[in-house]
């Protein structure tokens, strides 16, 4: 049974540049969550998909957007990057139907921007 | 809003019991979870509490009092890979998310 799977593991970017980060989420899981988690810190919530629609959105910019596919799997874009948008971020699975539902993590995606 | 406080840093010894204390303010409070996340890895799951009181799982264990909007996770003889970052995190049903504090970085000395 395939946990959480993130890619890439690590990347570089310069300012002003764009990324992708992709997730899979967990074998029977239909909800993605994203979450930033700078050095030192704990996650920061960005949003939450579910049915391929953004269910819930944190504190974070329109340069932050979202997408989730039929098979569940999400990716997260970030446009015109900041050094301040340098971090590890973190994508979570979970199952809608479970009131209080447990997240499950990925190993993340650390992202550094020069 | 929410707002979760817990302490950035602390220091124990090998063998010794160490309690991590959690402070939320929250509404539509729908449960506590503690997660541990060692340097560079994912977080994973510890423990879950919605009713007040003591949930014990092995050598770790988590109180909890709604009334008080407070937690600790306790962890009992310690080891030197019980060094890691613990997360305390509220899940907000209105929401629907889980919503982390800054975590407390447990270092354990031999």
């Amino acid at each position: 049974d395939a946990g959480v799977t993130q890619s890439p593991t690590h990347l570089i970017k310069t300012r002003g540049q764009q990324v992708t980060l992709r997730c899979s989420p967990k074998s029977g899981h239909d909800t993605v969550s994203w979450y930033q988690q700078a050095l030192g810190q704990g996650p920061q919530f960005i949003f939450q998909y579910y049915e391929e629609e953004e269910r819930q959105r944190g504190n974070f910019p329109d340069r932050f957007s979202g997408h989730q596919f039929p098979n569940y799997s999400s990716e997260l874009n970030v446009n015109a990057l900041l050094l301040g948008d340098s971090a590890l971020y973190l994508c979570a699975s979970s199952l809608a139907a479970r009131v209080t539902g447990e997240l499950f993590f990925g190993e993340g995606s650390r992202l550094t921007v020069l | 809003g929410q707002n979760i406080d817990q302490p950035t840093e602390m220091t124990a010894t090998e063998g010794a019991i160490v309690q991590i204390n959690c402070t939320y303010q929250t509404s539509g409070f729908n449960g506590l979870f503690w997660y541990q996340q060692h340097a560079g890895e994912a977080p994973t799951f510890l423990s879950y509490n919605v009713l007040d009181g003591l949930e014990e799982k092995g050598r770790f264990s988590s109180f909890l009092s709604r009334s008080k909007g407070y937690s600790y996770l306790l962890l009992k003889e310690l080891q030197m890979k019980d060094s890691a970052s613990y997360l305390c995190a509220v899940w907000n049903n209105a929401g629907n998310m889980l919503t982390f504090g800054g975590g407390t970085r447990l270092m354990v000395k031999p």
